[in-house]
């Protein structure tokens, strides 16, 4: 089976920069994905971590271990439209299956 | 939007009765999935489709649950005699890629059984 764990909610400031972690256990691991959800609205892809490192796409950047099975989205100069649900997503056998997800409160 | 579409976008049904959801994913894309999304959760895999074929069923879909792909085109998912546990927002997404890491998401149709 798999699993993925990742905080519930986090709370950061505008302007600021948080990090959302995500660990995970899986077999037949290919790679790590982000997604971002609005509340009402779908998923949209934000990231995918196949190798060890640091992606970056703009304000976003994310990262992965595969000798730790960690993974974490960074999000720097928060505004408040990044105010969502954030999902890392283990990616094997040709399809993903997503965490919980982390929601993220940002504060004025 | 994301170029993924779905009909209809709300269904109410009442137990017992039968439900057919359609997604139109994007053109060039050869990858199809299905989810399910419940309040506070991240979506959870039903199945998927490369065309025409479904290459993939998840074990927690019951019977009552089945999915089409007739032409690699479009996509139809049937829940037979809905129970109130049914009630959940769909999600289809299509995916380009070989892997599937990066999938693009209908804005899904949100069921509920009465």
């Amino acid at each position: 089976g798999q699993s993925l764990e990742q905080p519930s909610e986090v709370t950061a400031v505008e302007g600021a920069i948080v990090q959302i972690n995500c660990t995970y256990q899986t077999s037949g691991f290919y790679g790590l994905s982000w997604y971002q959800q609005h509340d009402g609205g779908a998923p949209t892809f934000l990231s995918y971590n196949a190798l060890d490192g640091l992606e970056e796409t703009g304000r976003f950047s994310s990262f992965l271990s595969r000798s730790d099975s960690y993974g974490y989205l960074l999000l720097q100069e928060l505004q408040m439209k990044d105010s969502a649900s954030y999902f890392c997503a283990v990616n094997r056998d040709d399809k993903i299956i997503f965490g919980k997800g982390t929601r993220l409160h940002i504060l004025p | 939007d994301t170029g993924v579409s779905q009909d209809p976008r709300h269904k109410i049904t009442k137990r017992g009765q039968n439900v057919t959801f359609r997604c139109d994913p994007i053109s060039e894309h050869n990858r199809l999935y299905w989810y399910r999304q419940t309040l506070g959760q991240g979506p959870e895999f039903l199945t998927y489709f490369q065309n025409e074929a479904q290459l993939e069923k998840s074990r927690l879909l019951s019977d009552r649950f089945s999915a089409e792909r007739p032409k690699g085109s479009f996509s139809t998912l049937e829940i037979q005699r809905t129970e109130q546990g049914d009630s959940a927002m769909y999600l289809c997404a299509s995916s380009p890629r070989r892997g599937g890491h990066e999938q693009y998401f209908g804005p899904g149709t949100r069921l509920t059984v009465t």
